[in-house]
């Protein structure tokens, strides 16, 4: 079953502004992964992250590795246009290492 | 680097015929690759663990003899849609896992598949 919420499920921005999503879990992850899909298109990977508190940047992505190992967020700023799409995080599980969990997503749309 | 390629992108079948979707790995190679199956407007499922050299690890639900997984080199991974029906039309994704570490997974763009 879903073991990943992700939040918001839409969002709605005007281009320029910030956007904050977020993502957790019941379980623990040893990895948390963030992906963006475009339509008809298969996930891209964003920003990887590995270990508890890591905070790394991909040019205007910043994303977090959660101390408790249970959540992660994602953050944009200044958002463009190309921006818009589906936003998956996704981890590995602390107890099977190899397979990545998708979450149900994040739909972002920018408003020019 | 780490490309992930699929063939084809998009296929339309006959109920009761078999696919067969190719998944390479460009430019690294890949001892474990993964498949995925998206619905519309849904998030991505985890169809099976393909170990190259071994048999496919199935996830609960999904059938094997149905979703046939052969992996036979270190950079192609390869899944059949046996006797397909049109409740098998989806886009289904693949993705290679680079380094040893497994902590790094990279997709292929997807294949549609429409069963008529």
């Amino acid at each position: 079953g879903q073991q990943l919420n992700q939040s918001p499920q839409s969002m709605f921005i005007q281009e320029g502004e910030d956007v904050s999503m977020n993502c957790t879990s019941s379980s623990i992850f040893n990895t948390w992964l963030w992906y963006k899909q475009d339509p008809g298109e298969g996930p891209v990977l964003l920003i990887a992250l590995y270990k508890a508190g890591e905070l790394t940047s991909n040019g205007r992505l910043t994303a977090q590795f959660g101390i408790t190992r249970k959540d992660s967020f994602l953050n944009i700023s200044a958002s463009i246009p190309s921006d818009v799409g589906i936003y998956f995080c996704a981890g590995q599980l602390e107890t099977s290492y190899d397979k990545v969990i998708f979450g149900p997503g994040t739909s972002l749309s920018v408003i020019p | 680097g780490a490309v992930v390629s699929q063939h084809p992108s998009w296929v339309i079948c006959k109920s009761g015929t078999s696919v067969k979707i190719e998944c390479r790995s460009l430019d690294f190679q890949a001892t474990t690759m993964f498949w995925y199956r998206q619905f519309p407007k849904q998030s991505l499922m985890l169809m099976a663990t393909s170990n190259e050299g071994s048999k496919a690890t199935y996830e609960q639900g999904v059938e094997k003899d149905k979703f046939l997984i052969n992996h036979a080199s270190l950079t192609l991974s390869t899944l059949t849609v046996t006797s397909a029906h049109p409740e098998d039309s989806s886009f289904y994704i693949c993705s290679a896992q680079r380094g040893s570490q497994g902590r790094e997974q990279y997709f292929g763009p997807g294949t549609r598949l429409t069963v008529t």
